[in-house]
């Protein structure tokens, strides 16, 4: 079946460490996204790609980075700079297009903890 | 600015009562609007969406949304909740963003809890 792996389910972090967090999707989509998500705060976006080796920062990209080597895989890497990193992290791909009509698809996210 | 808002942040109903989730959003043309489902420790799954035409729109799992222009409102409806509905509903918008991408602007969501 299609869709999305994001790995691992739970990372924890120490101080000073940077990690990355793994996107898979397997839809052939061209466009792919990273959220964090908050309690109360809903889904705020980091960074997205909406084709191969070019991608854009988000609302928060500030502390994180990303690689969009191949079509399939959307990498992000928490930095240390990233001074409150303990939350839950969601990828999403899409069909890319001109419209904003295309629905995003979620995997199942990984949520980072401060050790 | 896009923006959308889900006054509720918490609703309880009874089993096999009916449900409605409130939305409004902010948008200088026509919407795009989706609802997603999101179980706890879970992705975000697409309910239902509306892009044009009919202003009721049908999703999964039972699910209907109506869209009303005047009101700037994209309710989600339910006639009768089962207990496995109990999950965070997210409403969200699609916007432009620094050009043509497919951006989503998500409310804050509403936390569903069902009384057996």
């Amino acid at each position: 079946d299609g869709g999305i792996t994001q790995s691992p389910k739970y990372l924890f972090r120490k101080e000073g460490q940077n990690v990355t967090l793994s996107c898979e999707q397997n839809l052939n989509h061209d466009a792919m996204y990273w959220y964090r998500q908050d309690p109360g705060q809903g889904l705020r976006l980091i960074y997205y790609s909406q084709i191969v080796n070019d991608f854009q920062k988000g609302d928060i990209a500030e502390g994180y980075s990303v690689s969009r080597e191949k079509k399939e895989s959307f990498p992000l890497t928490v930095t240390s700079a990233q001074k409150n990193p303990t939350a839950f992290y969601l990828c999403a791909s899409s069909i890319a297009g001109h419209g904003h009509d295309q629905p995003q698809h979620f995997g199942d996210g990984t949520r980072l903890s401060i050790l | 600015a896009q923006s959308v808002t889900q006054p509720d942040i918490h609703i309880t109903v009874s089993e096999g009562a009916s449900l409605e989730l409130r939305c409004n959003y902010s948008y200088g043309a026509t919407p795009y609007l989706f609802w997603y489902v999101q179980s706890p420790g879970q992705g975000l799954q697409l309910l239902l969406k509306y892009f044009s035409g009919d202003t009721l729109v049908q999703g999964i799992k039972g699910f209907e949304a109506e869209f009303k222009r005047s009101q700037s409102s994209f309710n989600l409806r339910k006639p009768s909740v089962h207990w496995s509905d109990a999950a965070e509903y997210f409403c969200a918008v699609g916007g432009r963003y620094g050009g043509a991408t497919n951006k989503l602007i998500f409310g804050t969501g509403t936390l569903l809890a069902v009384q057996p």
